[in-house]
């Protein structure tokens, strides 16, 4: 079946080490989409590749990166975690317009960041 | 973007219709209302979608007012399955593509 990875499901880093969670998808989806979602919270923007555009949140902090060498992957990369950046980091996907139901995202199961 | 309130929870006896409100007062005429649910420990999940008709699909249906000031999402036999928190979400229309704000949804409990 077509769908979004999450590679690690559970990451654990320690305060200011960098860490690289990672999003591959076999959709063929234009449009790829980070989101943190914190306890108890609702998930958040953080920014989107549409193709290769990089598009970032005008609050997503300096220290969250992202990468999407091809269609397929992108990585978020937090370059030195805090421990207020603890949560869950989701992956999303959506066609563009005039491909599908371009506002119907497909999420991958996240990737829970503890940060010690 | 236009501004969603839910109630913060419900409870549904399952088997029975789960029927979630939505208020979008501010709603303009391009927007869409999405319906999202996230299952616990799992990504959300699209559900349903509408501009000003009536829409139903293998899930649900949703109910939008004629002022489209606000709607009901509705599933018609609930399960234990799902059990999750249900997001309604205003999405502009006239994009090349979407972006999501997700409000704090409705936690919805469906009881055997």
């Amino acid at each position: 079946d077509a769908m979004v990875i999450q590679n690690p499901r559970y990451q654990v880093t320690q305060f200011g080490k960098p860490v690289t969670l990672s999003c591959s998808q076999t959709l063929n989806h234009n449009v790829m989409y980070w989101y943190q979602q914190k306890s108890s919270q609702a998930p958040k923007l953080l920014f989107h590749y549409y193709d290769k555009d990089f598009n970032n949140e005008a609050d997503t902090p300096d220290n969250f990166q992202s990468r999407r060498p091809n269609t397929s992957f992108c990585f978020l990369d937090i370059r030195s975690p805090g421990l207020g950046d603890a949560a869950m980091y989701l992956c999303a996907t959506s066609p563009h317009q005039g491909t599908g139901n371009y506002n119907e995202q497909f999420f991958g199961p996240g990737t829970r960041l503890t940060v010690l | 973007d236009a501004k969603t309130t839910q109630p913060p929870s419900m409870d549904c006896a399952e088997g029975r219709a789960a029927n979630l409100p939505c208020n979008h007062s501010t709603i303009s005429g391009n927007e869409y209302v999405y319906w999202y649910r996230q299952i616990h420990s799992q990504g959300p999940q699209y559900i349903i979608h509408g501009l000003k008709n009536n829409e139903t699909n293998e899930m649900a249906s949703l109910i939008i007012t004629e002022d489209r000031k606000s709607s009901t999402l509705i599933l018609p036999h609930a399960t234990l399955r799902d059990t999750a928190v249900y997001y309604c979400i205003v999405v502009p229309g006239g994009t090349s593509y979407g972006k999501l704000t997700f409000g704090q949804g409705t936690i919805l409990t469906v009881h055997p």
